[in-house]
C-alpha cells in the first residue's frame, strides 16, 4: 500500500479482556517495528521484525505482550490480560533494509487503546 | 545503551525568526542520527538523518542539522521559521550495530509564534 495502515485506530476495553492490534506495511519494506507512545512521551520500543522473525523484542514490556507476523507482511500486537497502565497509542512503522530508505521508518497513524 | 536527550521540553520561537531544536547523544561506535516531527493528530513523518559525511544535514520543509562529535550532539535548525512549524520534534538514535530499530527522545514542543 501507499502507506503503513494500523487498525483499529481507536480500541475501548475493559480491564483483563484481550486485544489486538493489527499492522499493514508498506508493500515491500523488510523491517515492521512497533511501538507504543503515551502522553507526553516520546515512542517505546517495542519489538522489531526482520521479514518473519522477532529481530529484537526487548522493548516489550511483559509476558502480556506479544507479536507475530506470520507471512513477513501483516503484523498483530496481542496484549493479554490488558491493564489500565495500557493505555497509549500503539505506532507501527515499516522501512526497507537495503537503499536510500535504508534505517527511514515510515509511521502509521497508530491504535489509540484505552483500558477501562 | 544508545540513547538520545532533549533537553528542552518546550520552544517558543517568533515566525521568521531562526529556531534551534537541541539534541545530545550517547552511543557505543559511531551514532547513526535522526530527526522526526508529529503533527497534532498525525504520524510520526521523517524529517531528516545522519549517517556519515558532511555534518550539515538537509531535510525536508527547510530543516536541517548540524552533527558536533565533540559535543554530542545533533541539534534540529531553520533559518526562518513558520507558523506552520509548530508541532512535536522527536530526536533518534539506531540501536546498536547491526540494529534497525530506533530509540527516541521524549519530544521538544516548538511553538511559532505569529
Amino acid at each position: 500500500g501507499a502507506g503503513v495502515s494500523q487498525t483499529p485506530s481507536n480500541k475501548v476495553t475493559e480491564k483483563g479482556k484481550y486485544v489486538e492490534l493489527r499492522c499493514d506495511p508498506i508493500s515491500g519494506h523488510t523491517a515492521l517495528y512497533w511501538y507504543r507512545q503515551s502522553l507526553g512521551q516520546g515512542p517505546e520500543f517495542l519489538i522489531y521484525f526482520q521479514g518473519t522473525g522477532a529481530a529484537d523484542d526487548s522493548g516489550l514490556p511483559n509476558d502480556r505482550f506479544f507479536a507475530v507476523r506470520p507471512e513477513g507482511s501483516v503484523s498483530t500486537l496481542k496484549i493479554q490480560r490488558t491493564e489500565r497502565g495500557d493505555s497509549a497509542v500503539y505506532l507501527c512503522a515499516s522501512s526497507s533494509l537495503v537503499g536510500a530508505g535504508a534505517n527511514v521508518l515510515t509511521f502509521g497513524a497508530g491504535s489509540r487503546l484505552t483500558v477501562l | 545503551a544508545q540513547s538520545v536527550a532533549q533537553p528542552e521540553d518546550q520552544v517558543n520561537v517568533a515566525e521568521g525568526n531562526p529556531l534551534t531544536v537541541k539534541c545530545t547523544y550517547s552511543v557505543s561506535g559511531n551514532p547513526y542520527l535522526f530527526w522526526y516531527v508529529q503533527y497534532p493528530n498525525r504520524g510520526l513523518q521523517f524529517l531528516l538523518k545522519y549517517i556519515t559525511g558532511d555534518n550539515l544535514v538537509k531535510g525536508s520543509y527547510g530543516f536541517e542539522a548540524e552533527f558536533n562529535k565533540s559535543q554530542t550532539s545533533f541539534h534540529l535548525k531553520k533559518p526562518s521559521a513558520l507558523v506552520s512549524d509548530s508541532a512535536l520534534y522527536f530526536c533518534a538514535v539506531r540501536g546498536l550495530t547491526g540494529a534497525n530499530n530506533l530509540f527516541f527522545g521524549t519530544g521538544t514542543r516548538l511553538t511559532v509564534i505569529p
